[in-house]
């Protein structure tokens, strides 16, 4: 099992653009939720997606917009790139309450 | 303002020292709580959940619900253990809300 994939690893943008950010959950999985971590902080909430639909939202943007596929994959997309949000995006799977499994994440840099 | 803190940035230890890595929150009912692990280089992985009362790799974590804390504890501190610790409740369908985390540094 693979557990959680996401990618790319790295990402460099330019301040404006919009980026797509991807992730496969953990065999089994069925929530996908995902997670801003600016340097030196701890991650932080942004959403999550259960049976496609997003199910809880943390406080971001509208900027911050996300899907679910039926597989639970799922995609988190960021619109008008500001240099704020450069940081590591984490995606967690989950099912039910076990516990997040987590993926190395993806380190997005806005230029 | 509902929120979990880990007062210490930064833990720092001997070898065979005890040691404890405070978090404190402050949500209404009763969240179920998590210490996740970071170790160099690697992903965040769970370490303890507070209703499986568990100890893995020798730490164990009590909930007090009275002081409304929930400690990481380990009797002797080994090398492999310095990495960076969260705490996160999860304040409900599975949403972790995660502390500023505490880095445990474990010297010879």
């Amino acid at each position: 099992d693979a557990g959680v994939t996401q990618s790319p690893t790295h990402l460099i943008k330019t301040r404006g653009q919009q980026v797509t950010l991807r992730c496969s959950p953990k065999s089994g999985h069925d929530t996908v939720s995902w997670y801003q971590q600016a340097l030196g902080q701890g991650p932080q909430f942004i959403f999550q997606y259960y049976e496609e639909e997003e199910r809880q939202r943390g406080n971001f943007p509208d900027r911050f917009s996300g899907h679910q596929f039926p597989n639970y994959s799922s995609e988190l997309n960021v619109n008008a790139l500001l240099l704020g949000d450069s940081a590591l995006y984490l995606c967690a799977s989950s099912l039910r309450s076990r516990g997040y499994t987590f993926g190395s994440g993806t380190r997005l840099t806005v230029v | 303002a509902q929120r979990v803190t880990q007062p210490e940035k930064l833990l720092s230890v001997f070898k065979g020292a005890p040691v404890e890595l405070k978090c404190n929150y402050s949500y209404s009912g009763s969240p179920e709580l998590f210490w996740y692990v970071q170790y160099s280089r690697q992903r965040l992985q769970l370490l303890l959940r507070h209703i499986s009362r568990e100890s893995i790799k020798g730490f164990t974590a009590d909930l007090n619900k009275g002081e409304t804390s929930f400690h990481l504890k380990k009797p002797f501190a080994q090398e492999e253990d310095s990495a960076m610790y969260y705490c996160a409740p999860n304040t409900g369908f599975q949403k972790l809300v995660f502390g500023t985390g505490t880095r445990l540094l474990v010297s010879p």
